[in-house]
């Protein structure tokens, strides 16, 4: 199975500032059919996961373009440009490459 | 407006069956080329993939739960199921069903259920 590592597991950051999480996989997430299947989502307090980041840099509708994502083969970043005090929760990473898809160990992002 | 929500018991003895049902309403489980997910989430912890039940009634599970896991619909009720035998504390976690989209891209999970928390305890 495929082994996704967050870091850091939790940061705290001021309104207005960029914060940033990085994911590393165990295995490659380029698939043969040229996709990255490497995903973000975001669990709010007494929330279900939501989606932000699809194939590795694409924005699910709706989410604000301050969320980008950017990497490759088995190292991928989360960026917020200027995190707002909605951005709180729990930040994850997924790979969907190959089933049983796994996810990091999750991103505690609060507000300074 | 498709909606998903979870519904069974919040507590089973350890060695017993854990049974959660997740009804499906504003889409239909045998269109759509969806994908029909359980995941859950221990106290405190991340998520885990358990499994999942497509259009065309395939079956997918974690190797890790594989020995104990049944998935299955009930497409008069647009309704679908999860059965985890021998449960133990270890399996005490809030479960929660989602929709892979698979209109879109593979690992698309863009509808949720609230989530059920289950305990396992004698």
């Amino acid at each position: 199975d495929i082994v996704m590592t967050q870091t850091p597991l939790s940061l705290s950051v001021t309104p207005g500032q960029p914060a940033s999480i990085s994911c590393k996989s165990t295995q490659s997430l380029l698939h043969s059919d040229g996709k990255t299947y490497l995903y973000w989502y975001l669990q709010k307090t007494g929330q279900s996961p939501q989606l932000l980041i699809y194939e590795v840099s694409n924005r699910f509708s709706g989410v604000p373009d301050r969320f980008s994502g950017s990497g490759s083969g088995t190292d991928f970043t989360l960026k917020i440009s200027r995190v707002e005090a909605e951005d709180v929760g729990v930040y994850y990473c997924m790979q969907s490459i190959q089933r049983p898809y796994s996810f990091g160990q999750g991103t505690k992002l609060e507000i300074k | 407006q498709v909606q998903l929500q979870e519904s069974g018991p919040g507590l089973v003895k350890p060695s017993q069956t854990l049974s959660l049902t997740c009804t499906v309403s504003g889409d239909s489980l045998r269109s759509g080329g969806h994908y029909w997910t359980w995941i859950r989430q221990h106290p405190g912890k991340g998520l885990e993939w358990i499994g999942y039940i497509s259009y065309r009634g395939t079956t997918y599970y974690n190797p890790s739960l594989k020995s104990r896991v049944t998935i299955f619909v009930d497409t008069s009720k647009n309704q679908f199921s999860l059965k985890l035998t021998s449960v133990t504390a270890a399996d005490t976690a809030v479960y929660s069903c989602a929709r892979e989209n698979g209109s879109g891209s593979r690992g698309t999970f863009d509808i949720w259920g609230q989530g059920t928390m289950v305990t396992v305890s004698s």
